[in-house]
């Protein structure tokens, strides 16, 4: 297997603008997680799925931030509008289920201007 | 809110010495922990797991303590090599709900 797949690897983009990051978790994982990781405050949980359910999305700082898991071989997050704040590495991993090993993908750098 | 911390932000260690990386819990529900090992430009990648009916567990190199009665998670490295080099984050998890990371220990390793 591929591991989890996440792209693009970079994005730069102006204030305002939408981006979406995308990611194919491992085939057969049940749970997909999307993190963010800035030196400030470390690996934070965004939101996580289980059989393509979104059962906590506390981790999301506002309305600005969505995510979807339209079927269990893809996921999006979507920032509408960006803000520079938002700049960061954000990382999709997924597991067999939650209380199991999470494979990380390579995240997406993302860098709002 | 309750977390998962390390104790130290940085740590360095010469070749051919054993590490000692640690992590304190707050939460006494947390019932699986694990360490990832993150590299530069990489993301998290497991090294080893325990959960919580277990005190110790030896890996390849790597042994990780538990001990629930003060909360303390703790990976040993034997013989530090250059390429262990990275950044360690311990994880907990709360009933099969998503890892909770800490803030991360940076090992640097000199030969």
């Amino acid at each position: 297997d591929a591991g989890v797949i996440q792209s693009p690897r970079h994005e730069v983009t102006e204030m305002g603008q939408e981006v979406t990051l995308r990611c194919k978790p491992i085939s057969g994982h049940n749970s997909l997680f999307w993190y963010r990781q800035t030196m400030m405050r470390g690996l934070e949980l965004l939101i996580y799925f289980n059989n393509n359910v979104p059962i906590d999305d506390s981790g999301m700082p506002e309305d600005r931030f969505s995510a979807k898991m339209p079927n269990a071989s893809f996921s999006t997050l979507k920032i509408q509008p960006s803000e520079p704040r938002d700049s960061a590495v954000y990382f999709c991993a997924s597991s067999l289920a939650g209380d199991t090993e999470a494979f990380f993908g390579q995240g997406t750098r993302l860098t709002v201007v | 809110g309750e977390s998962v911390g390390l104790h130290l932000p940085t740590l360095s260690v010469q070749e051919g010495d054993n590490s000692i990386i640690n992590c304190a819990y707050s939460n006494s529900a947390s019932d699986y922990f694990i360490w990832y090992k993150q590299e530069s430009g990489k993301g998290p990648q497991f090294i080893i797991d325990i959960r919580s009916n277990m005190d110790k567990r030896q890996g390849q190199r790597v042994t990780v303590l538990l001990n629930k009665t003060v909360k303390h998670l703790s990976l040993q490295i034997a013989a530090t090599q250059p390429g262990d080099s990275a950044v360690y984050f311990c994880a907990e998890n709360i009933g099969g709900a998503a890892l909770i990371f800490g803030k991360g220990t940076t090992l640097s390793v000199s030969s």
